[in-house]
C-alpha cells in the first residue's frame, strides 16, 4: 500500500524551528517528486515547496521562501521540511504529497502534521 | 502569479448534478487538477490532466477545460459526495503550483 505519514508537528514560539518529516512506502520513493502542502485553519490548500527526485531541484511559495528548506534522503525514503523564523501565520496542518508522474496531480497525500506557532 | 478563482460554495440537490467551476487566465492551455477533502481527512485526487479519473473514482465525476473555465462535474449527487473541492494548476512561468481557493459543495 502506498503510504504517506508525517511527523514532527507541534507548538513552536514565534521565531522558532521546526523540522517536519514524511515517511514514504509503498513505492518506488526515490524516482517521484514531492511537495509540502499546508492549511492554515479553516482555510484553503497553499502550496508550499517541491523537491525534485534526486533533490537537486527545488522550489518554494514567495510566503516561505529564504525560511523553510526542503530535502529528502531516498535511502531512508524520507522527505523533509525545515522551517525557521516561525510566524504566527504558518500555523496550519503541513500535508506531504506525491507528485504522480508527468505531473498528474498529487497522490497520495499524507494525513497531516499540526504546527502551532504561538507565544 | 497565477490566480485561480473558485465560488465559495455551491448547493445541489440529491440525484442532480454539481458544477464547480475554476477560473484562470487562459487555463485551457493548462492542465487542471481537482481534488475532493472532506472534514478532517487529507485531499484526494478526482480529476487530473483535465478530465480524467484515478482508479477508484466513479464515472460520476468528469471534467472540462477551455477558455478561462476549468468545470468538475457531479453527476447523480449524492449526500457522500459533500465536501470542499479545489482545483490545481502548475503555473509554467513560476514554477510553482496553484491551488484555487477552494468550493464547498453541499446538499439542498
Amino acid at each position: 500500500e502506498v503510504q504517506l505519514v508525517e511527523s514532527g508537528g507541534g507548538l513552536v514560539q514565534p521565531g522558532g524551528s521546526l523540522r517536519l518529516s514524511c515517511a514514504a512506502s509503498g513505492f518506488t520513493f526515490s524516482s517521484y517528486w514531492m511537495h509540502w502542502v499546508r492549511q492554515a485553519p479553516g482555510k484553503g490548500l497553499m502550496w508550499v515547496s517541491r523537491i525534485n527526485s534526486d533533490g537537486s531541484s527545488t522550489r518554494y511559495a514567495d510566503s516561505v521562501k529564504g525560511r523553510f528548506t526542503i530535502s529528502r534522503d531516498n535511502a531512508k525514503n524520507t522527505l523533509y521540511l525545515q522551517m525557521n523564523s516561525l510566524r504566527a501565520e504558518d500555523t496550519a496542518v503541513y500535508y506531504c504529497a506525491r507528485d504522480r508522474i508527468a505531473a498528474a496531480g498529487f497522490d497520495p497525500w499524507g494525513q497531516g502534521t499540526l504546527v502551532t506557532v504561538s507565544s | 502569479s497565477y490566480v485561480l478563482t473558485q465560488p465559495p460554495s455551491v448547493s445541489v440537490a440529491p440525484g442532480k448534478t454539481a458544477r464547480i467551476t475554476c477560473g484562470g487566465n487562459n487555463i485551457g492551455s493548462k492542465s487542471v487538477h481537482w481534488y475532493q477533502q472532506k472534514p478532517g481527512q487529507a485531499p484526494v485526487l478526482v480529476i487530473y490532466y483535465d478530465r480524467d479519473r484515478p482508479s477508484g473514482i466513479p464515472e460520476r465525476f468528469s471534467g472540462s477545460n477551455s477558455g478561462n473555465t476549468a468545470t468538475l462535474t457531479i453527476s447523480r449527487f449524492e449526500a457522500g459526495d459533500e465536501a470542499d473541492y479545489y482545483c490545481q494548476v502548475w503555473d509554467s512561468s513560476s514554477d510553482h503550483v496553484v491551488f484555487g481557493g477552494g468550493t464547498k459543495l453541499t446538499v439542498l
